[in-house]
């Protein structure tokens, strides 16, 4: 079955510096695509950032960046120069194709000032 | 932000009536998807639909059941609801499904007493 964990279940970074979440998905498949989702305090589901399994170029937005390990099945969220509206609920969640969106168990950040 | 309307927004009710919520978008999306979400699981897919009238299975859908009369409206009705069913309900939908991103709608907080 495909899986996906995210280890971390709360994490705390300070304003201003850099944090990485860490998530891990298991499959058999080659070609996927792969989220990262925020979910703050309104309960909103905000995509923040997306990779294609084929493209071996990391994802970057701004200030999210992903560490895609294909090999390694990682796929990692790092969010640099940290502020206070980034703490929230982060999901990783895995789409094969043909498939449907899996969800990891979510890591909430808090941002102190 | 994604055209998606969920009501309710919040609900109680007791255990053994009948619940339905409905999920409306105006983005004439072909997809369209309800999950769950609850602390430790992050979002489980209950069922989604592909078209009109062609609705599927998820992961967790015993206990529910869905209809899609209308391309913009998709309802997820609990015929007798159970404690365990208690949950935040989101609706999604994207264009295309596969390699397209879900957007979610606000979700519907939901007890069953």
């Amino acid at each position: 079955a495909q899986t996906v964990t995210q280890s971390q279940p709360e994490m705390s970074v300070q304003e201003a510096e850099t944090v990485t979440l860490s998530c891990t998905y298991d499959t058999s498949e080659s070609d996927y695509y792969l989220f990262w989702y925020k979910q703050p305090p309104s309960r909103q589901m905000i995509l923040v950032i997306r990779q294609e399994a084929y493209k071996q170029q990391n994802a970057t937005e701004n200030r999210f960046s992903v560490n895609f390990q294909k090999a390694a099945k990682s796929f990692s969220l790092k969010i640099s120069d940290s502020q206070l509206g980034d703490a929230a609920m982060y999901f990783c969640a895995y789409y094969p194709q043909g498939g449907k969106l899996i969800f990891g168990q979510g890591t909430e950040l808090s941002v102190k000032p | 932000d994604a055209g998606i309307t969920q009501s309710p927004r919040h609900k109680v009710t007791e255990t053994g009536t009948p619940v339905t919520l409905r999920c409306h978008q105006t983005e004439n999306h072909r997809y369209m998807y309800w999950y769950r979400q609850d602390p430790g699981h992050g979002l489980r897919l209950i069922h989604y639909s592909y078209g009109v009238k062609d609705t599927d299975k998820g992961e967790v859908s015993d206990g529910y059941s869905v209809s899609r009369s209308k391309t913009e409206d998709f309802l997820l009705t609990l015929e007798s609801a159970t404690s365990s069913q208690t949950s935040v309900y989101f609706c999604a939908i994207s264009r295309q499904g596969n390699n397209q991103p879900q957007h979610f709608g606000d979700g519907t907080r939901l007890s069953i007493l």
